[in-house]
């Protein structure tokens, strides 16, 4: 069966720090891969998708960047953290067109 | 794309049957309907989806009228557990899902 792995699971960093969450899909190959972000007590709101390997779509303009280096890898990150990037961050995975999602526990991120 | 509206925040009490609706007037022919759940500090879990008609599974129902321009989540039988927030999510293809602000049901005692 398909799992998805994100970690860590909770994070502090300071403002002007990197960042790097990483997400793994097991079980599938070629997924659609997707991270959102949620502030505290928001809808979710999309960063990047990508539906293969070295491609990567970005929905929103901000500091953050996204990476996928192997085909069930994908990797969000930043050079400098802002206060606003505080959240908790969701990578998920689906497999073809117009099938579910299928998401992970996520990251919260504290940004001080 | 097509734009969700839903109602912001429900409330029920167990046992009840919740209808939770969709609105979505700009959906395109090849979208497809497909609902959440989310529960506090968790990632959404799928519900159902559907492209039209009815759709029934072990926890919910979809309905989706002719013109497809609502739907309709059907909870029966409602516990405390599925206090949560509901999203309706309408789109086709992988790309570009985006999540609506979805609808925060509480059922109580």
């Amino acid at each position: 069966s398909q799992t998805i792995h994100q970690w860590p699971a909770t994070l502090v960093q300071p403002v002007g720090s990197p960042l790097s969450l990483e997400c793994t899909v097991e079980g599938t190959s070629n997924p659609n891969l997707y991270w959102y972000r949620q502030a505290a007590g928001r809808g979710l709101q999309l960063l990047f998708y990508s539906v293969g390997i070295g491609q990567i779509s970005s929905e929103v303009p901000q500091n953050l960047s996204a990476s996928r280096p192997q085909d069930r890898q994908f990797i969000l990150s930043s050079k400098k953290l802002l206060l606003s990037d505080s959240g908790f961050y969701l990578c998920a995975w689906s497999v073809g067109e117009n099938s579910p999602l299928h998401f992970g526990n996520g990251t919260r991120l504290t940004v001080t | 794309l097509a734009k969700t509206t839903q109602p912001i925040s429900m409330d029920s009490y167990e046992g009840q049957e919740v209808n939770i609706t969709c609105s979505h007037n700009n959906i395109a022919t090849n979208d497809y309907i497909t609902w959440y759940q989310q529960f506090p500090s968790q990632g959404p879990r799928f519900i159902i989806q559907g492209y039209k008609t009815k759709v029934t599974n072990e926890v919910a129902s979809l309905f989706i009228p002719a013109d497809r321009k609502s739907s309709t989540l059907s909870l029966p039988r409602v516990s405390l557990s599925d206090t949560a927030v509901y999203y309706c999510l309408v789109a086709g293809g992988y790309n570009k899902l985006i999540f609506g602000a979805g609808t925060r049901l509480a059922v109580h005692p």
